[in-house]
């Protein structure tokens, strides 16, 4: 059962334009989302993160949304760089359980120069 | 700190033998996770500590699977009579309690042959 969704497994864009991943999630009991950023032959790196008793967070080039009634979250990343192609990740726990994640398939993000 | 070290970074086996994996993670960090991901999914929660309390392992996916954290600093992940379906990458990650953002290692791939 996913109860973490990326329905888009693969995005391309141009450099110096946006990015924007998107994640769906069934369960309501999540309360804090993450987004992980993987490379070849490495782990996931933490990216960003959000809280369910907010909309949005900013850090640098990367903003998360949430929209609670939907069950949906969004990653953009403004401008783009080609160093930006990766995995993306994102991620949900429920509280109280020791931060055990729920994790999406990733969407894999090519940046185009 | 060099971060969270996993070894081996490949092991290949033979269906039906016994394969156990080390982590070790950032020295100042008291949880440790265990996550495993089959190719195209995303990484899928086995089971963590706090110190060298092992607090959540009915996720490990049978009881072939058991993991160990002596002394709360390296852990070990064991596989008793591998299968096929066992073949995966094995992350580790760890954090400080109640921060949400993990440090992953670069992970074991496990081939089962």
């Amino acid at each position: 059962d996913q109860q973490v969704k990326q329905n888009s497994p693969s995005l391309s864009v141009q450099e110096g334009r946006i990015s924007i991943l998107n994640c769906d999630y069934t369960n309501s009991m999540f309360d804090y989302f993450l987004w992980y950023k993987k490379y070849p032959a490495e782990g996931p790196t933490f990216l960003i993160s959000i809280s369910s008793i907010k909309d949005k967070n900013e850090d640098g080039r990367f903003t998360v949304f949430l929209n609670k009634s939907a069950k949906h979250l969004s990653l953009h990343i403004v401008p783009s760089q080609p160093g930006d192609s990766a995995v993306y990740f994102c991620a949900a726990t429920v509280p109280n359980t020791g931060n055990q994640f729920y994790f999406g398939t990733g969407t894999s993000l090519t940046v185009i120069p | 700190d060099t971060g969270v070290s996993q070894d081996p970074r490949h092991k290949i086996t033979k269906r039906g033998q016994n394969v156990t994996f080390r982590c070790d993670p950032i020295s100042e960090h008291n949880r440790l996770y265990w996550y495993r991901q089959t190719l195209g999914q995303g990484p899928e929660f086995l089971t963590y500590f706090q110190n060298e309390a092992q607090l959540e392992k009915s996720r490990l996916l049978s009881d072939r699977f058991s993991a160990e954290r002596p002394k709360g600093s390296f852990s070990t992940l064991e596989i008793q009579r591998t299968e096929q379906g066992d073949s995966a990458m094995y992350l580790c990650a760890s954090s400080l309690t109640d921060h949400y953002g993990y440090t992953f290692g670069s992970g074991t791939r496990l081939t089962v042959v």
